[in-house]
Order: C-alpha cells, then structure tokens, then sequence
C-alpha cells in the first residue's frame, strides 16, 4: 500500500525567501507526480506534473523534482510571495487511478 | 473557462435528509472521479467513472450512489445523511482512464450535516 508523507507539515518563511518542500512515497512503482495547491475553501489547483521517466518539471517560480529510487520529489519555490501562501499536496499515482495523497504542508509567506 | 465545475458550493442539511452534488467537467475528459476530503485534510478516492461506467468504487456506504448521465457529468447522490458525512466533496476528471496525464479538480462542495 502506497504511503505519502509531506514534511514539514507547515512552514512560515519570509517573503522573497527561496523554500522546498518535501514528498516522500513508499512505493517507487509510481507512473507519475503530481503537485497541488489548495486555497482556503477552494479546489486543488495542478501545479506540475511529473512522469515516472522525469527528472524535473518547472514552471514559472516552481521547480519539482522527481527522485523515484529513493521515494523523493521536492517542491521548490523560488523568491516566495504572499499569494503563495497556500496547502501543497502531492499525489502520487499508482497508475489506473490509484493516486494517493499526502496531507499536505501548509506555507504561510509573510510580507 | 475550460474546467470541472461543481454544485453546490456549500450544503447544510440535517441528519437523516437526502442530498445530491452535481459535477460537470468540459474539458473533453474520459473519466471523472469523487473524492472526499475528511477534517483531518485526507483525500481518500470514492468512486471513478470511464464514459459512464463505474470503475472503482472504494469502501463508501451504500447510501452514497454516483450517478453519470453523459461521461461529460458525474452527480454524488447520499441518502439518510449522518453527521460523519460531513467533509469537503471534490470531483475530479483526466484525461483518460489511467489517469497518467494527471487531475483536474473542481472547487469542492462542503457539506456540513447537523
């Protein structure tokens, strides 16, 4: 059974600081990586999704890496603003739908 | 705006009653899902469809029935509501069955039975 786990589970950094977050899985038999934001009483906003065959994946500011081996994909967020304040989920996915989610690290950016 | 969209936004209902969310995605998907977000922020898979057919369906009481009309929807029925139903509701679709292009969530339903 997959198993996901974000640490740390909140983080308050200063705004313009360079931060990672962390994802690890249990089961390396993944098809891809997906990151998520999650706003107060909003959906879950796709950040990057990365395949199994991936390395990295970036996108603006964001740069997610993918380490399947060692069960490892990091978030890394480049000179954080306020508006990224926000829950980020990783969800790895068994293939055929078997995704599992972390619970998520809560990062607060202060002006 | 291409997206999965879902109704109600919030739902407060009491014990006992019968509640429906309904769920649209336009985004030319094959397969929709629900999940559901209990108040320890786990999201646990409920049930998956691909073009109308039911695919996976979790250990989820029976008094909750998806329905899909067209692979373009994906409506949560439950019935005789109990308190621990309360959580946040997301559908979910991709692009094909596998799910190995990724999700698209919709906004969530808060369903607070009292």
């Amino acid at each position: 059974k997959q198993e996901v786990t974000q640490i740390p589970a909140a983080l308050s950094v200063p705004e313009g600081e360079n931060l990672v977050l962390n994802c690890s899985f249990t089961d390396s038999a993944i098809y891809n990586l997906q990151w998520f934001r999650q706003d107060p009483g909003k959906g879950l906003t796709s950040l990057l999704l990365i395949q199994s065959s991936q390395r990295e994946q970036t996108s603006g500011r964001l740069n997610a890496s993918l380490d399947k081996s060692s069960g490892r994909s990091t978030l890394y967020i480049a000179a954080s603003q306020p508006g990224d304040s926000a829950t980020y989920l990783c969800a790895v996915s068994g293939g055929y739908q078997k995704v599992t989610f972390g619970i998520g690290t809560k990062l607060q950016v202060i002006p | 705006d291409t997206a999965v969209s879902q109704t109600p936004k919030y739902l407060v209902t009491q014990m006992g009653n019968d509640k429906s969310i309904k769920c649209e995605q336009n985004l030319g998907h094959d397969t929709m899902y629900w999940y559901k977000q209990d108040s320890k922020k786990f999201l646990k898979i409920m049930f998956s469809y691909n073009n109308k057919e039911l695919i996976i369906n979790e250990t989820v009481p029976n008094r909750f029935s998806p329905k899909s009309p067209d692979k373009a929807h994906l409506n949560l029925h439950i019935n005789s509501l109990e308190l621990g139903d309360s959580a946040v509701y997301f559908c979910a679709s991709s692009q094909e069955w596998t799910g190995n292009y990724g999700y698209t969530f919709g906004s969530g339903t808060r369903l607070t039975v009292v």
